[in-house]
């Protein structure tokens, strides 16, 4: 089981940017594609982005399409999101997860999950 | 974009007792390989959400026999043959046929 740990939520300004982190622990953190999934306070779970084990396949919700980017530093073991011009609405716990594939555009398997950070998006 | 509906939105179990929630999709959610994309997630309260069942009916690694799913094309249903004090919690389907992936609405499940 991959440990997965979230880092870099906060309180910011509508309108500001936040970098969310996601730090795995095993070597093999390279081998397998990560998503990004999202869960507004009481509600339920949104599918943000996922990118494939090299990074060279993206995916993106269309509610945050233009707006949010993923990438991954494998020699370093972590998953990003880049989140610009944030909302009100952009305020959730984001969770990353770890798929069971490289590259996943049919099936994409949430095996592993982090702890959460909490972002809060309010002026 | 395919949509996730759940019944009951809410559910109250004795213990011991049978439990049983139902997903359907917007769209089918077999694809040409004969498998039908569907994954069911337990979130415990105050905890992240855990993968229970992939792709309609294959159990997690370290999930107990006591649950078991089936169905195909866009109806399927969770069930826990005997709920545990431990199976409380939003008890979400998802689908990953097709990008973007979705969920339903959570089912929350309490003991009586």
């Amino acid at each position: 089981q991959e440990q997965l740990v979230e880092s870099g939520g906060g309180v910011v300004q509508p309108g500001t940017s936040l970098r969310l982190s996601c730090a795995g622990s095993r070597v093999s953190f390279s081998s397998y594609a990560m998503h990004w999934v999202r869960q507004a306070p009481g509600k339920g779970l949104e599918w943000m982005g996922t990118i494939s084990h090299n990074g060279n396949q993206k995916y993106y919700a269309a509610s945050v399409k233009g707006r949010f980017t993923v990438s991954r530093d494998n020699s370093k073991k972590t998953l990003y999101l880049q989140m610009n011009s944030l909302r009100p609405e952009d305020t959730a716990v984001y969770y990353c997860a770890r798929d069971v594939s490289p590259i996943t555009d049919l099936g994409m398997r949430f095996e592993d999950w982090g702890q959460g950070t909490l972002v809060t998006v309010s002026s | 974009e395919i949509v996730m509906t759940q019944s009951p939105l809410s559910l109250s179990v004795t213990p011991g007792e049978p439990a049983s929630i139902s997903c359907r999709s917007s769209q089918s959610l077999l694809y040409s390989n004969g498998y039908n994309y569907l994954d069911w997630f337990l979130q415990r309260p105050g905890q992240s959400p855990q993968l229970l069942i992939y792709m309609v009916s294959t159990r997690a690694s370290g999930v107990p026999d006591r649950f078991s799913g089936s169905g195909a094309g866009t109806e399927f249903t969770l069930k826990i043959s005997r709920v545990e004090a431990e199976d409380v919690g939003v008890y979400y389907c998802m689908q990953a046929r097709q990008i973007p992936v979705t969920f339903g609405p959570g089912t929350k499940v309490d003991i009586k």
